[in-house]
């Protein structure tokens, strides 16, 4: 039972450059989500999904696509990249809303 | 203003020392609130959900005051390894998909 992981851990880009990051999840949970998180401004929320087939855009979505094409799948593309957009990603999900959200290890992103 | 408010410290106390943290949160129609630790440049985990009636984890106390419109968290007999960063979130807005606060970061020392 690996939890929630993300693929990659590490990634350097070129502004304009596109990318996609993926997370997945063995819980069978229903919830996914995409944070940034940035020194100073706690977790952000990029995108979510409350279901196979959904996406939502939480606090801070400009730059941003998702994809939730399979339940235990939850994509995030980033179509051209911006220096602005170097941060740390984290994915996570839960069972619904009313529960615990459970986090992959991270996606360290720096756009040069 | 933030949905979620925390002290971003740091607090910084000795050893065996007790700490509490408090989160303020806006939106009264919040429903579900938590706390979750992140060590540097790890994952956020669940530390603890907090209930209405509050609850107790070892040395652990989080609580809920929903007249005033907060969380809190109490650690007992600080250990070393208390050393994180403390997120509290909340469930709130008509979507309930938790708001995280910045975080209050705790430095244990010998």
């Amino acid at each position: 039972n690996a939890g929630v992981t993300q693929t990659p851990k590490f990634r350097v880009l070129k502004t304009g450059q596109s990318m996609t990051l993926l997370c997945a999840q063995d819980m069978n949970h229903e919830y996914m989500y995409w944070y940034r998180q940035d020194p100073g401004m706690g977790l952000r929320l990029i995108h979510y999904s409350v279901g196979e087939g959904t996406t939502a855009k939480g606090e801070v979505p400009d730059g941003y696509n998702v994809s939730r094409l399979k339940k235990q799948n939850f994509l995030l593309g980033l179509e051209s990249a911006a220096p602005s957009q170097t941060s740390v990603y984290f994915c996570a999900s839960s069972r619904d809303r009313a529960h615990e959200q459970y986090f992959g290890p991270g996606t360290r992103l720096t756009v040069t | 203003r933030k949905e979620v408010e925390q002290d971003p410290g740091p607090f910084n106390v000795p050893e065996g020392a007790t700490v509490a943290f408090n989160c303020t949160y806006s939106n009264s129609a919040s429903q579900s609130f938590f706390w979750y630790r992140q060590d540097c440049r790890k994952e956020p985990k669940l530390l603890m959900s907090v209930y209405s009636s509050g609850n107790e984890d070892g040395r652990f106390t989080a609580q809920l005051n929903r007249a005033s419109q907060y969380i809190s968290l109490l650690i007992r007999d600080s250990k070393l390894s208390d050393s994180a960063t403390y997120l509290c979130a909340a469930a709130s807005g008509g979507s309930y998909i938790p708001t995280f606060g910045r975080g209050t970061s705790l430095i244990v020392h010998p």
